[in-house]
């Protein structure tokens, strides 16, 4: 079966500093990846969507500067939360899609505490 | 302001109840609905999704779609205590890898 591998399932930095997320996808070609960050309000914001082979492309509020993603291969992806603050804490999920599947499979998030 | 609204925000309903869970999108340019369940600490995964409209039954779950209003519900019948989690429902634009929105969920307790 199709799974992602998300990596570390939680972390603790301190304010201003910056920290670095991973996924691995498993069983199927991840052509795009999703990251999102569920806050500790509970809203689920779409960060980006990275396709292979194609530009990323950053919601509203979501900047390369802040977060940039890498997504070099069809099997990984990370992000970088960059100069980490209070507002960034909550659990960033990354979902992996394969071409032509209409299912998206998340990791199992990684929850960031910022001190 | 969230493009996905869901309704109501927390649900609890009797062991053997039925659940009624809804979903709005103020995109007029959403192809298909997904829903998805968040059980505590774990990560989200999908349920259904719906595309056409009118409803769509897969065991006990029922999803409905009116498009013309953008609107989706799901609805849970013979509800038990291991359908306890957030349910998550997103929307998506129809490229061909979609981004999805998601709504902020309903958080669905099933009392024994």
């Amino acid at each position: 079966g199709a799974l992602v591998y998300q990596y570390p399932r939680r972390t603790i930095c301190k304010s201003g500093t910056s920290m670095r997320m991973e996924c691995q996808a498993v069983g199927f070609q991840a052509t795009s990846v999703a990251w999102y960050r569920q806050s500790p309000q509970k809203t689920f914001e779409l960060i980006a969507l990275s396709t292979v082979n194609s530009a990323i492309k950053y919601e509203q509020n979501f900047t390369q500067e802040k977060f940039p993603i890498s997504h070099p291969n069809l099997s990984f992806s990370s992000m970088t939360v960059l100069n980490a603050y209070l507002e960034d804490r909550g659990l960033y999920l990354c979902g992996g899609q394969g071409a032509g599947q209409n299912t998206l499979y998340f990791g199992a998030g990684t929850r960031l505490s910022v001190l | 302001q969230q493009k996905v609204q869901q309704s109501p925000e927390s649900l609890i309903v009797p062991e053997g109840g039925m659940a009624s869970l809804n979903c709005t999108s103020s995109d007029r340019n959403v192809d298909y609905f997904w829903w998805y369940r968040q059980h505590s600490g774990k990560s989200p995964k999908m349920l259904m999704s719906i595309f056409s409209n009118g409803e769509k039954e897969e065991g006990r779950f029922t999803v409905h779609l009116n498009k013309a209003s953008l609107h989706t519900s799901l609805h849970i019948r013979d509800s038990q205590p291991s359908d306890s989690a957030l349910y998550l429902c997103a929307d998506d634009r129809g490229s061909a890898l979609g981004r999805l929105h998601f709504g902020a969920g309903t958080q669905l307790i099933v009392i024994p």
